[in-house]
């Protein structure tokens, strides 16, 4: 089964600073998406961003980028710039046929 | 588009009690999963449908049925409640493949069981 680790379960950056957020999947397929999702206190699940495991280049979207280094099954989430409503936890997770999640990582983001 | 609606919102049961947790989608996804987040665990999946007529066990099934007579609804039933059900409980789907590939959410749903 495959299963997905994040090993900070809390962190914190200031506002206008970057942080990284780690993750690391254990699969033995070769072919799967990578998602990072937002969850503000609302509960509402956002998709942050998305990565094909079949692609070497990294994903971005505005702020967010990550780091798929995928020999080493590592996923990063880097948020540049960071702002007051990116506060929220965020979860990775993996897809072949069903998502899997981590356990999340809950940021703090300090005016 | 509504995009993924899931009622009620909130919920306290008895011990014992019987409810069904509402979901449906208009977006004509094939792809839909019923998933529990407790603190600390990040969201499991309960049960999920690859279409109408087809449904499957996930990670934690146990204590929930679910049925998929439509390609738009997805109600999840909770036959006789307990305690360790307790817990905030998603609907989403996604399409069969395209490059919006991911799973749409719902709002979730807060139950508790007492």
């Amino acid at each position: 089964a495959q299963t997905v680790t994040q090993s900070q379960p809390e962190m914190s950056v200031q506002e206008a600073e970057t942080v990284t957020l780690s993750c690391t999947y254990d699969t033995s397929e070769s072919d799967y998406y990578l998602f990072w999702y937002k969850q503000p206190p609302s509960r509402q699940m956002i998709l942050v961003i998305r990565q094909e495991a079949y692609k070497q280049q990294n994903a971005t979207e505005n702020r967010f980028s990550v780091n798929f280094q995928k020999a080493a099954k590592s996923f990063s989430l880097k948020i540049s710039d960071s702002q007051l409503g990116d506060a929220a936890m965020y979860f990775c997770a993996y897809m072949r046929r069903q998502l899997t999640f981590g356990s999340g990582t809950q940021l703090t983001v300090l005016p | 588009n509504a995009g993924v609606t899931q009622t009620p919102k909130f919920q306290v049961l008895k011990t014992g009690q019987s409810m069904t947790l509402q979901c449906a989608q208009d977006m004509n996804h094939e792809y839909m999963s019923w998933y529990r987040q407790d603190p600390g665990m990040g969201l499991r999946l309960i049960h999920y449908s690859v279409g109408a007529g087809i449904t499957d066990q996930g990670e934690v099934p146990n204590g929930y049925n679910v049925s998929r007579s439509t390609t738009e609804d997805f109600p999840l039933r909770l036959l006789s409640a307990a305690p360790s059900q307790t817990s905030v409980y998603f609907c989403a789907s996604r399409q069969g493949q395209g490059k919006n590939y991911g799973y749409t959410f719902g709002s979730g749903t807060r139950l508790t069981v007492v």
